[in-house]
């Protein structure tokens, strides 16, 4: 069975520090990794998409990682605001099917 | 602009009736999906549709029906068999299947 887990499921942090949020998969054939933000009560926001052929993705300060060996993928933060507060799913591509994780949810303390 | 627009943003059901969740792109995209978000859970696909007059089932379709009948139009009815109706309700769109989706906002469907 295709399972996405995101660990941890909360995490609150003061603002500036860098952080990591993890996500596994149990099934490695994958297309591609997207990283996703969700505010409350809204739809999703792509982040990073990291192609199965990928190690990393960066976009500002947002990097991405990928280990399909291991069924691992990162989404590290650096330098947080309390903007970036906010609920981050993890979603992994088996060819027409998307499997989320439950999320973290993230708080950014001021 | 182009995107995703979900209707209504929120949704009321008494029990025993169908309600219609409507979702529109004006993005040209072959793919559409309907997820559910239950709280703590993660979206779980509901259908999905490559083409337009064409749609398949996902992992938790009973209690539900779609229709393609336009390439920009996936409507999601919630028929009385589904017991627990309750969740939020998102729809996304790819350009083709296995392309990274974009996501409409969600409505929520209460019941009554």
């Amino acid at each position: 069975k295709q399972e996405v887990t995101q660990i941890p499921a909360a995490l609150s942090v003061p603002e500036g520090e860098n952080l990591v949020l993890n996500c596994s998969f149990t099934d490695s054939a994958i297309y591609n990794l997207q990283w996703f933000r969700q505010d409350p009560g809204k739809g999703l926001t792509s982040l990073l998409l990291i192609q199965s052929s990928q190690r990393e993705q960066t976009s500002g300060r947002l990097n991405a990682s990928l280990d399909k060996s291991s069924g691992r993928s990162t989404l590290y933060i650096a330098a947080s605001q309390p903007g970036d507060s906010a609920t981050y799913l993890c979603a992994v591509e088996y060819g027409n099917k998307l499997v989320f994780g439950a999320g973290t949810i993230l708080r950014v303390k001021s | 602009d182009g995107g995703i627009t979900q209707s209504p943003k929120y949704l009321f059901r008494k029990e025993g009736q169908n309600v219609t969740l409507s979702c529109e792109q004006n993005l040209n995209h072959d793919a559409m999906y309907w997820y559910r978000q239950d709280p703590g859970q993660g979206l779980r696909l509901i259908y999905y549709s490559q083409i337009v007059n064409d749609f398949q089932k996902g992992d938790i379709a009973e209690g539900y029906s779609v229709s393609r009948e336009k390439k920009e139009s996936f409507p999601l009815t919630v028929t009385s068999a589904q017991k627990n109706p309750t969740a939020f309700y998102l729809c996304a769109s790819s350009i083709r299947a296995a392309q990274p989706q974009h996501f409409g906002d969600g409505t929520r469907l209460s019941i009554l």
